[in-house]
């Protein structure tokens, strides 16, 4: 089976560093996506990682790890734009998209 | 750039009535999808197509069909409203035929049903 755990909410200072983590149990993987969501708006994509690591773009990274089933998105020098919600996601074994429930990121001043 | 183009953006519905939903894509993309959020729940798949012609069940199809009769178009169509489909429904589009990278999303269309 698929399921994708995040924590439902987070808080962190403006100008400081979040982790945001997501474990998935699946019987196939074929890559894990973060994407971030405005309230009201539609999600966007942030990352798509397929082998174990980290990838930087600018402020955001995101790590997998295959054999934990885990993955964190980081986020540097917060800004209050960067208050939203996170998405994780990852394939199940029919090579549908499961998504986590989101991780609500409050950035206080 | 338009990208994906959703209407309405918001209706209020009353039970038992039917109500399409419109999804079009400018971006030739091959593979479309329907999904709902539901406050506290992810993203659930209604149905998708992974090329104009062909469509296919997600998690949570039961009360929704969808057609997808050219690459740009996919309505996705609420035969009888029921309370409990009320939601955020987002359309999505991804290049290749399935999941073979970004999606991207239309801005949603929030419905109610009384």
């Amino acid at each position: 089976g698929q399921n994708i755990d995040q924590p439902t909410e987070m808080t962190a200072t403006e100008g400081a560093i979040v982790q945001i983590n997501c474990t998935y149990q699946t019987s196939g993987f074929n890559g894990l996506f973060w994407y971030q969501q405005h309230a009201g708006e539609a999600p966007t994509f942030l990352s798509y990682n397929v082998l174990d690591g980290l990838e930087e773009k600018g402020r955001f990274s995101s790590f997998l790890s295959r054999s934990k089933g885990y993955s964190y998105l980081l986020l540097k020098e917060l800004q209050m734009k960067d208050s939203a919600s996170y998405l994780c996601a990852g394939f199940d074994s029919n090579y549908q998209l499961i998504w986590g429930a989101g991780t609500k990121l409050i950035i206080k001043p | 750039t338009a990208g994906i183009t959703q209407a309405p953006t918001s209706q209020i519905l009353a039970a038992g009535r039917s109500m399409t939903l419109r999804c079009t894509q400018d971006m030739r993309h091959n593979a479309m999808y329907w999904y709902r959020q539901d406050l506290g729940l992810g993203l659930r798949l209604i149905h998708y197509s992974n090329t104009a012609g062909t469509t296919g069940k997600g998690e949570v199809p039961d009360g929704y069909s969808v057609s997808r009769a050219n690459t740009d178009d996919f309505p996705l169509t609420l035969a009888s409203a029921v309370p409990s489909q009320t939601s955020v429904y987002f359309c999505a589009s991804s290049e290749g035929q399935g999941y073979t990278g970004e999606l991207f999303f239309g801005e949603g269309s929030r419905l109610t049903v009384l």
